[in-house]
């Protein structure tokens, strides 16, 4: 089946500090990979669609700025968190899309901004 | 938008009891998708409908696509405290951008 390999699983950074979240798809190639924000006792929430090759489109009140994709090969997307703050602190997951087995999901990245 | 209603918020149930868990929407969707999510990890497919009045299983699970195209549900017999986790429905928006839309998810607790 399709494998998403999302790391790291877990980071703690200094508030202002940037952080970088890869998402790698091991055996299939992803011309889009999505990511995702959820905060606790909460749903998945779209951020963003990462295309390889052009420009991610953001969902609409994601400032792309402060959260910055970058899909430059079919087989790697990357979430960079910049100055973060406390308030970023959340769960970020990705998900790959294929043909024969849909969406498959990261495990997860857990961010904490002390 | 396109939205998924996703009941119950949560269940708390004992061992060996059945559970039964739906999502509606105003909408249609052509594909319903089922997810458990573990805590700390992604969320997990556990049954793909892609067709009205689909009913399949998948071990303990079983899922419907309803006639209407508006509404799934997912059963889960037997349960055992593994079954813990947060279980979404999902499916593709209207948008055709492959973007997935998801419930709000319902918590199961398995009471050993």
């Amino acid at each position: 089946g399709a494998v998403v390999s999302q790391h790291p699983s877990w980071v703690i950074c200094k508030s202002g500090t940037s952080v970088k979240i890869e998402c790698r798809s091991l055996d299939f190639q992803a011309t889009t990979m999505f990511w995702y924000r959820q905060f606790p006792k909460q749903s998945l929430m779209l951020m963003a669609t990462s295309n390889e090759g052009s420009k991610a489109t953001y969902e609409q009140g994601v400032e792309k700025d402060k959260f910055l994709i970058n899909h430059a090969s079919l087989t790697l997307s990357t979430l960079t968190v910049t100055s973060a703050h406390p308030e970023d602190s959340s769960f970020y997951i990705c998900s790959g899309r294929t043909a024969n087995y849909g969406y498959t999901f990261g495990s997860g990245t857990r961010l904490t901004v002390v | 938008g396109q939205q998924l209603n996703q009941s119950p918020q949560s269940m708390f149930i004992q061992e060996g009891e059945d559970v039964s868990m739906n999502c509606t929407s105003s909408s249609i969707f052509n594909t319903w998708l089922w997810y458990k999510q573990d805590p700390g990890e992604g969320p997990v497919l556990l049954i793909a409908l892609y067709k009205a009045g689909e009913l399949t299983s998948n071990g303990r699970l079983t899922a419907q696509f309803g006639i209407t195209r508006k509404d799934s549900f997912l059963n889960i017999s037997a349960s055992i405290p593994s079954d813990v986790g947060i279980y979404f429905c999902a499916g593709p928006g209207s948008s055709n951008t492959g973007k997935l839309i998801f419930g709000q998810g319902t918590t199961l607790q398995v009471k050993p």
